[in-house]
């Protein structure tokens, strides 16, 4: 069975940092692009970005509103992903998916597996 | 970026109605589409992608059409349970974008 288990949330003053894990079990990490989302309070979805495979070197794609302030990164051996959250502002304010997409020969089809997500407040 | 517009934004029916939601491209993006249901405190759900593939386990009153810039999720007759917020997402570019969502609640 494929879980996704984040953790790491809390309350974080502005222009504090957090930094956010998701464990995931269940599948071969190792493969999977994988994703963070994140929904303000009361709010719709937002991407937040993307890591690549192994194949793909691991390389990164960001949302503009986060790009310079945030950074994913991920343990194969520990079948984690990380998102470290520095700057934060109070927008960032949400709670954060962690997310399993499928893609296959470069081209990416469906985020299939979502996380429970971890609560982000950036308040003074 | 690429926009997605949902409507209607907000939706009132009753068990066993046909409910149809559409999502509009503001460029096109062929069938790279997706639907996900999400429940209050609950994560999303991924019912519908590649526009009209319906995700393993998704009850089969469900389904998607389109490609381009114009698409959309029917449900053939609504359930109890199927009542919750629906978002399209679009996979063909970054940035990866979301429509705004569509509630849809009890008449």
């Amino acid at each position: 069975e494929v879980q996704l288990v984040e953790s790491g949330g809390g309350l974080v003053q502005p222009g504090g940092s957090l930094r956010l894990s998701c464990a995931a079990s269940g599948f071969t990490f190792s493969d999977h692009y994988m994703e963070w989302v994140r929904q303000a309070p009361g709010k719709g979805l937002e991407w937040v970005g993307r890591s690549r495979n192994k194949a793909l070197s691991y390389t990164t794609e960001y949302a503009a509103s986060v790009k310079g302030r945030f950074t994913i990164s991920r343990d194969d051996a520990q079948k984690s992903l990380y998102l470290q959250m520095d700057n934060l502002r109070t927008e960032d304010t949400a709670i954060y998916y962690c997310v399993r997409t499928y893609c296959n020969g470069g081209n990416c089809y469906r985020f299939d597996y979502w996380g429970q997500g971890a609560l982000v407040t950036v308040d003074s | 970026d690429i926009q997605l517009t949902q409507s209607p934004s907000f939706l009132s029916a009753s068990v066993g109605d046909r409910v149809t939601i559409t999502c509009r491209a503001s460029q096109g993006i062929s069938r790279s589409l997706s639907w996900y249901q999400q429940k209050p405190g609950k994560a999303p759900k991924l019912l519908i992608y590649a526009a009209s593939t319906l995700q393993g386990g998704v009850p089969s009153r469900f389904s998607g059409s389109g490609s381009g810039t114009e698409f959309t999720l029917t449900i053939s007759s609504l359930q109890p349970e199927d009542f919750a917020t629906y978002y399209c997402q679009q996979l063909n570019s970054y940035p990866l974008t979301f429509g705004g969502g569509t509630k849809v609640e009890i008449k």
